[in-house]
């Protein structure tokens, strides 16, 4: 198995421009996790879901950010209009459904805004 | 609100020598606990994970020990080597039906050759 499959690794972009981070899961897998880390605040979760549905987007910061999941074997996360404050990189992660030991990220994609 | 920290940012150990890397956790609820290594520009690793059940748990090289009482989870490298270098977390989960992680913000463990 390839893996969590992320792309693109790097992005940068402008301010005001939109993005649009994609991810594949493991194939089989039930649960899917979008996570970003800074220095900061470091991993932290911001949508996650399970068979295709969005179960908990507490963690999505403002509007800005969306996530979709139209398949089992496909997820977006856009940001739309992008800041600099969201510069970090965001990854993401799937699961077999309930097997919290299973959680294998993806290498994630460096996002900077500028 | 309820949160997962680690005691030190960075730890730097011989190589050859043991490491011990700390993490407290506050959510009294908290049932389920990984480490992760993360290596520069890769994803976290899963390393080894321990129910509150127990609180010890070994595997190859490595050991995690659980004080549910302090709320302490910590993880031993023996015999370390230049490839242990790399970011450790903790995670938790209160496994209340959900699947969601919470994790520490990581220690960065060099291992001097």
């Amino acid at each position: 198995d390839a893996g969590v499959i992320q792309s693109p690794r790097h992005e940068v972009t402008e301010m005001g421009q939109e993005v649009t981070l994609r991810c594949k899961p493991i194939s089989g897998h039930n649960s899917l996790f979008w996570y970003r880390q800074t220095m900061m605040r470091g991993l932290e979760l911001l949508i996650y879901f399970n068979n295709n549905v969005p179960i908990d987007d507490s963690g999505m910061p403002e509007d800005r950010f969306s996530a979709k999941m139209p398949n089992a074997s496909f997820s977006t996360l856009k940001i739309q209009p992008s800041e600099p404050r969201d510069s970090a990189v965001y990854f993401c992660a799937s699961i077999p459904y309930g097997d919290l030991g299973g959680y294998t990220f993806g290498s994630g994609t460096r996002l900077t805004v500028v | 609100g309820e949160s997962v920290g680690l005691h030190l940012p960075t730890l730097s150990v011989q190589e050859g020598d043991n490491s011990i890397i700390n993490c407290a956790y506050s959510n009294s609820a908290s049932d389920y606990f990984i480490w992760y290594k993360q290596e520069s520009g890769k994803g976290p690793q899963f390393i080894i994970d321990i129910r509150s059940n127990m609180d010890k748990r070994q595997g190859q090289r490595v050991t995690v020990l659980l004080n549910k009482t302090v709320k302490h989870l910590s993880l031993q490298i023996a015999a370390t080597q230049p490839g242990d270098s790399a970011v450790y977390f903790c995670a938790e989960s209160s496994n209340f039906g959900n699947e969601k992680l919470t994790f520490g913000t990581g220690t960065r463990l060099t291992i001097i050759p």
